[in-house]
């Protein structure tokens, strides 16, 4: 099994909305990810946890939070987006320094 | 600092032909190679790997993709295309991690692969 689950698949939210990005995977992995992704674009990465504990953070702006409860789950609340935010939102999980294998992604619309 | 390039924003290839799909690389030490497919609004999909072994790679849906050294390259192939494998395709290289070169993927602009009846 090599799936990562996300959840919503899709997802419309007001510039003064917060909601959550949720991510499950069951493989045991022990590293976490998520990407931001424009169209046609490559992923962005935006935090990596290793061990439930956050190791990179790529200067992403505060309105995003990441957060991870335990090890199968990974979570990205929102808070204040702008229109500009909206993107293609990949969570993806790895073991150690092996393959990536990515969920298929939460289409972010904000408005 | 690591590095992949994909020298094609779109390849076009009539089906039941041959196709490849360029990526070269730059990384410090010994690369970890990745092929990725992306279908419209879907998540990417991993297709085949390159660590150590064998410079031939085999993958899924009859896709490979050979390790040049000297050329730094990393080409996905397929020997008879289909019009199912239109789609955008990410190239990704990573370090060794501990001995030298992130251990975070880093991705190539992407190539649209585009399969005409």
């Amino acid at each position: 099994d090599t799936e990562v689950t996300q959840t919503p698949k899709h997802l419309v939210m007001g510039m003064t909305n917060k909601k959550s990005l949720k991510c499950e995977q069951h493989m045991g992995h022990r590293a976490m990810y998520w990407y931001k992704q424009k169209a046609k674009k490559p992923p962005e990465l935006m935090f990596v946890y290793s061990y439930e504990k956050l190791s990179i953070n790529e200067s992403v702006p505060s309105r995003f939070s990441p957060e991870c409860p335990n090890s199968s789950l990974l979570n990205l609340h929102l808070h204040a987006l702008q229109p500009e935010d909206s993107a293609l939102y990949l969570c993806a999980s790895s073991q150690d320094l092996g393959t990536a294998f990515f969920g298929q992604g939460t289409r972010l619309t904000v408005v | 600092a690591q590095s992949v390039a994909q020298p094609e924003d779109q390849v076009n290839v009539a089906e039941g032909n041959p196709l490849t799909v360029k990526c070269t690389y730059s990384v410090s030490g010994n690369p970890y190679l990745f092929w990725y497919v992306q279908y419209p609004n879907r998540g990417l999909q991993f297709l085949l790997k390159y660590i150590t072994g064998d410079n031939l790679v085999k993958g899924s849906y009859g896709f490979e993709a050979e390790f040049n050294k000297s050329q730094t390259s990393f080409h996905l192939k397929k020997p008879s295309a289909l019009v199912s494998d239109s789609a955008l395709y990410f190239c990704a290289v990573r370090g060794p991690g501990t001995t030298g070169g992130s251990y975070i993927p880093t991705f190539g602009r992407g190539t649209s692969l585009i399969v005409h009846p």
